[in-house]
């Protein structure tokens, strides 16, 4: 099946630096999503990019579909940006996610 | 007016116990997961479920068991509680299209046995 790798493991910032989380894959995928698992738990959706680039505020995604890897930007971090972050990928209509092991993000003021 | 929702959010039970957790979505997807999160914080899926066809992860012990009321529902029972099943559930669902099988998780139902 699918392995999902993700870099780095963990990750330590000061308030207001940037960071690239990475994502790689071992096989191909057509769905693929970034989710950001808050302090509380709450799994949240952050982006669905089986390709292309895409940016909300101050994150964005990149997946280089035909390398099998994807990228999370973050700029200009907060505290609030801290938990983990996990990317997922599956291949086909209504199959399950193949989750990576996350990046745990602490983002200190 | 929450998209996937789960009840309980806790649940604190005996070993030998059968549990319940109860997942609705209201986004009028057709198809519907459990995903497992353990202590480590892996995500891991136990079932996918659409009203054609259940698709179980071989690792799940029968004593897990889907059940599907109408395609909005899908809930999670669990038979003769074990230690190791302690953990977080999560349910999600998708519109299972291959342009966007984007998926949508729940709140998670934290499960501790005693």
């Amino acid at each position: 099946g699918i392995q999902v790798e993700q870099s780095p493991p963990d990750l330590i910032l000061q308030e207001g630096a940037n960071s690239t989380l990475r994502c790689n894959f071992s096989d191909s995928v057509n769905n693929l999503q970034w989710f950001h698992q808050n302090p509380w738990g709450q799994l949240i959706n952050l982006f669905y990019i089986p390709s292309g680039t895409k940016q909300n505020g101050r994150l964005s995604a990149t997946t280089v579909a035909t390398e099998r890897y994807s990228l999370l930007y973050i700029s200009s971090s907060q505290t609030t940006d801290s938990g983990v972050y996990f990317c997922a990928g599956g291949y086909g209509a209504g199959t399950a996610l193949i989750f990576g092991k996350g990046t745990t993000l602490s983002v200190s003021s | 007016d929450t998209a996937v929702s789960q009840t309980p959010k806790y649940l604190v039970t005996q070993m030998g116990n059968d549990k319940s957790i109860k997942c609705e979505q209201n986004l009028g997807h057709d198809t519907m997961y459990w995903y497992k999160q353990d202590s480590k914080k892996f995500l891991k899926i136990m079932f996918s479920y659409n009203n054609k066809e259940l698709i179980i992860n071989e690792t799940v012990p029968n004593r897990f068991s889907p059940k599907s009321p109408d395609k909005a529902h899908l809930n999670l029972h669990i038979n003769s509680l074990e230690l190791g099943d302690s953990a977080v559930y999560f349910c999600a669902s998708s519109q299972a299209l291959l342009v966007n099988n984007e998926q949508f998780f729940g709140p998670g139902t934290r499960l501790t046995v005693l």
